[in-house]
């Protein structure tokens, strides 16, 4: 199963690119990796998706070398309500055959003025 | 358009007694998902369910924790004779399918029930 290793915390202040980094040295060859971002008492929410090369939506864009080992989620220009936990998940399933999705510990990102 | 609903909110029970969370699923979507997150620690994936059927039950914790989900809808999980470490936040996902291939369909995910055994 492929472990994912995230920084704990980091600031940013407004206006920042942020990026976060998430390790995945054991990625399998069917595994996507997914970002989410949960706000306190809610439940995580769908950032972007990829597999390998980069990937831009109008929120984030997913950065993810050849070797997929890594994963980095790039943030333009955060602002205060940016201020959440950031989520790396990696796994897949297989229909009907099961599978694991295994998140990472979460990196506490906290956005200052 | 409701999105996924978890019932209980929140949920007090003595260590020994038997819970019973429920998830409401975005309608239409054909996968669920139940995870727990314990206090300031990252989301554990349990179980999930590709229309009835949970193909991989090994996320589980242990043999007191269960699973249904009947008529492609509603899922319950079901711990039997909670204990201390148990307590946690219990989220249900779901997603217009699980992976059909490779890929993985984005996961909604409801508010989780709180649940706490003293």
């Amino acid at each position: 199963l492929a472990k994912t290793t995230q920084p704990i915390s980091m600031d940013s202040y407004e206006g920042q690119e942020v990026n976060i980094t998430c390790s995945h040295n054991n990625i399998a060859t069917n595994d996507y990796i997914t970002w989410y971002q949960q706000f306190p008492s809610q439940g995580p929410r769908f950032i972007i998706q990829g597999y390998k090369t980069k990937v831009t939506n109008e929120v984030a864009s997913l950065f993810i070398p050849a070797d997929r080992k890594s994963s980095t989620l790039s943030l333009p220009r955060v602002s205060l309500s940016d201020t959440a936990v950031y989520y790396c998940l990696v796994g897949s399933l297989i229909y009907n055959q099961g599978g694991k999705l295994i998140f990472g510990q979460g990196t506490e990102l906290s956005v200052k003025p | 358009g409701a999105g996924v609903s978890q019932s209980p909110s929140n949920k007090v029970t003595e260590k020994g007694k038997d819970v019973e969370l429920r998830c409401d699923p975005i309608s239409g979507h054909t996968a669920l998902y139940w995870y727990r997150q314990s206090l300031g620690q990252g989301l554990e994936f349990l179980i999930y369910f590709q229309g009835n059927s949970a193909p991989d039950k090994s996320g589980l914790p242990s043999d007191r924790f269960s699973a249904e989900r009947t008529g492609g809808s509603v899922s319950t999980l079901t711990i039997q004779r909670t204990q201390q470490e148990d307590s946690a936040v219990y989220l249900c996902a779901s997603s217009l399918g699980a992976a059909s291939g490779s890929s993985s369909y984005e996961q909604y995910f409801g508010p989780g029930t709180r649940l706490t055994v003293t």
